[in-house]
Order: C-alpha cells, then structure tokens, then sequence
C-alpha cells in the first residue's frame, strides 16, 4: 500500500497550458510539501501545508497554486505553463511541522515536460 | 537563509569498503537533520533524523552524526554493498528542510 502516492507519473505537454498533479498520503500525517527538483537534482520547497492551512510559500511564480481539501490530500494546479517549469515535482508527508517536524515521507515524483 | 553543501559529489568504491558522506550547513539554528537515498528515477527515502539534542543516531549499518556547533553532520555506511548505490542526501530544518545537492555513490562489485 504506496504511503503517498502522486498522479501522474509524467506529463508532456505545450507551454500555454494548464495542468494539474495530484497527491495523496494514507500515513495520517498533518503536514504536506511539494517538492521541485531541477535537471541538476537540487530539491527546493515550494509550499507547504499543515491541517489544510498553508504554512510555507516560497518564492514561487503564483502561476503554482496549491490545494488542500483535506489533510490526506495537497494538489498542485499550474497555469501557463513555460519551458522553465520542466522538472520533477515531489510530493512529501510529515507528522508535525518546524521544531516538531518528523521524518518525510516522499511520493515517487511527476516528471512535468513542457514543449 | 540556510545552505547546505555536500562533499563530494560523487563518489566511487569497492564493495566491503566504509562511506563517509559528509554534510554542512550555514545556519547552526537547526531542529533536527535527515538523511535521504534517493535511487534514479525515484523519489526520497528517509534514512535517518537527528534530532538537534543528539549527536548520533544509528540504523543497522548506517550511523549519522551531529555537530551542530560546527554545522557539519557525517552519514556512515559501513561494508558497503552494491546495492548502497544511490545519491544521498541530507536536509537541514530550521523550520524548513533546506537540501543539499548529494552525494552520488557507486560501489563495485
């Protein structure tokens, strides 16, 4: 049973467009993260989110909005997409966030291709 | 703002031999540190944390120390196998995980 699990694996698509990754964890944590790792494998947080609410948002393009409708799930909607959003995006878990943050737990990635 | 730097790169060595995966980071204010495997096309697999109060934690053959005085932690593996090969990689919290770029290792068989 995938503890979490992102949908889908890979996208190819045109810049211009819009597209969505979707994530989920069954491990009951309240904490969610979104990953970008870059052609250079460098991971850098996007956002994050506890109990629904969110509590990182780095410095990223508002083109990325993110979406919580429960704790178990955190979505990733990109809009426009540009040739500089190829990447791999991760999905994380953790119980607890900041001092008390626990281990994470990654998804397997969505390899975002942009033409 | 947190930097983390991994030392080297990469890395090759024959199986049986010990690692030492080295980590340092700018900002000593830290909660607690993680270590990762990452096998390509993969995502991130937790290998240890450390808590900022300790100064090692084991897990079978790995051992991760902490000097956050220093800023510096070490991930050792001992006897190798080939089956270690991977890129790993350590995250600083200071609210947020900052990662380094990895290690990349080969070990031969």
């Amino acid at each position: 049973d995938t503890a979490v699990s992102q949908t889908p694996k890979y996208l190819v698509t045109q810049m211009g467009n819009d597209k969505s990754i979707k994530c989920e964890q069954n491990l009951g944590h309240d904490t969610m993260y979104w990953y970008k790792q870059d052609s250079k494998k460098f991971l850098k947080i996007m956002f994050s989110y506890n109990n629904k609410e969110l509590i990182i948002n780095e410095t990223v393009p508002n083109r990325f909005s993110p979406k919580s409708p429960d704790k178990a799930h955190l979505n990733l909607h990109i809009n426009s997409l540009e040739l500089g959003d190829s990447a791999v995006y991760f999905c994380a878990s953790s119980q607890g966030q900041g001092s008390s943050t626990g281990e994470l737990f990654f998804g397997e990635g969505s390899r975002l291709t942009v033409l | 703002k947190q930097e983390v730097t991994q030392i080297p790169a990469a890395l090759s060595v024959p199986e049986g031999e010990n690692l030492v995966l080295n980590c340092s980071f700018t900002d000593s204010a830290i909660y607690n540190l993680q270590w990762f495997r990452q096998d390509p096309g993969k995502g991130l697999t937790s290998l240890l944390l450390i808590q900022s109060s300790q100064r090692e934690q084991t897990s079978g053959r790995l051992n991760a120390s902490l000097d956050k005085s220093s800023g510096r932690s070490t991930l050792y593996i001992a006897a190798s196998q080939p089956g270690d090969s991977a890129t790993y990689l350590c995250a600083a919290n200071d609210y947020k995980l900052s990662f380094g770029a990895g290690t990349t290792v080969t070990v031969r068989a």
